[in-house]
């Protein structure tokens, strides 16, 4: 199994263009979830799925679009880049709840907005 | 909105010595989560744990729910053991949301 992938690795974006964060999970996981990673500040929740056709906001989700089309794929949407957007990007999911059992994580998108 | 904190920020220990690291947190929870993140950034789940207390290899974690209070310890630290170790947890009402803390770094010296 992959388990949880993301793509791209790495993306420099300019203020204002818009780009899709891929996450994808192959342990049929009912629930998925995007966080942020910043300097001197822990993860933070921007969207997550409960399965299939249902998502909610997190902590943080302004600028940001989610949509679950599928158990596997749950991209991330960035509507229009601002410099406040600069971040790492992790995807994770688990099996039941987004805090309940293991979590795993994808590797990371790091994400510079110019 | 649960505040968790960690102690120590930062940490450097010499190989072969005993680390713990700490979590506090402000709200009765359901559950609490220790992660490790190494450089380069992947996170790797480390524990889940409710009451009492896990141990996986040289890794310890308790969890003290009165004083709401979680402890990692690691025996014999070893170089490959320097990352950041995050607390995370679950408050009581919330089944979807984790509050994570800030992370400790350690570093073990050889």
């Amino acid at each position: 199994n992959a388990g949880v992938t993301q793509t791209p690795k790495f993306q420099v974006l300019k203020t204002g263009q818009s780009m899709t964060l891929q996450c994808a999970q192959d342990m049929n996981h009912e629930y998925m979830s995007w966080y942020r990673q910043d300097p001197g500040m822990g993860l933070r929740l921007i969207h997550y799925s409960v399965g299939a056709g249902i998502t909610d906001q997190g902590e943080v989700p302004n600028g940001y679009n989610v949509s679950r089309s599928t158990t596997e794929d749950f991209p991330l949407r960035l509507l229009s880049a601002a410099p406040s957007q600069t971040s790492v990007y992790f995807c994770a999911s688990s099996a039941q709840g987004l805090a309940g059992l293991e979590q795993f994580f994808g590797p990371g998108t790091r994400l510079t907005v110019l | 909105k649960n505040e968790v904190e960690q102690s120590p920020q930062n940490l450097t220990a010499q190989e072969g010595e005993f680390i713990t690291i700490n979590c506090s947190y402000s709200v009765g929870i359901s559950a609490l989560h220790w992660l490790q993140q190494h450089p380069g950034g992947g996170i790797v789940s480390l524990f889940m744990l409710s009451s009492g207390k896990k141990k996986h290899g040289r890794l310890i974690a308790t969890i003290n729910i009165q004083e709401k209070h979680s402890s990692l310890h690691i025996t014999a630290s070893h170089p490959r053991d320097s990352a950041v170790y995050i607390c995370a947890v679950r408050s009581g009402g919330s089944n979807y949301k984790l509050t994570f803390g800030k992370g400790t770094l350690l570093t073990v010296n050889p």
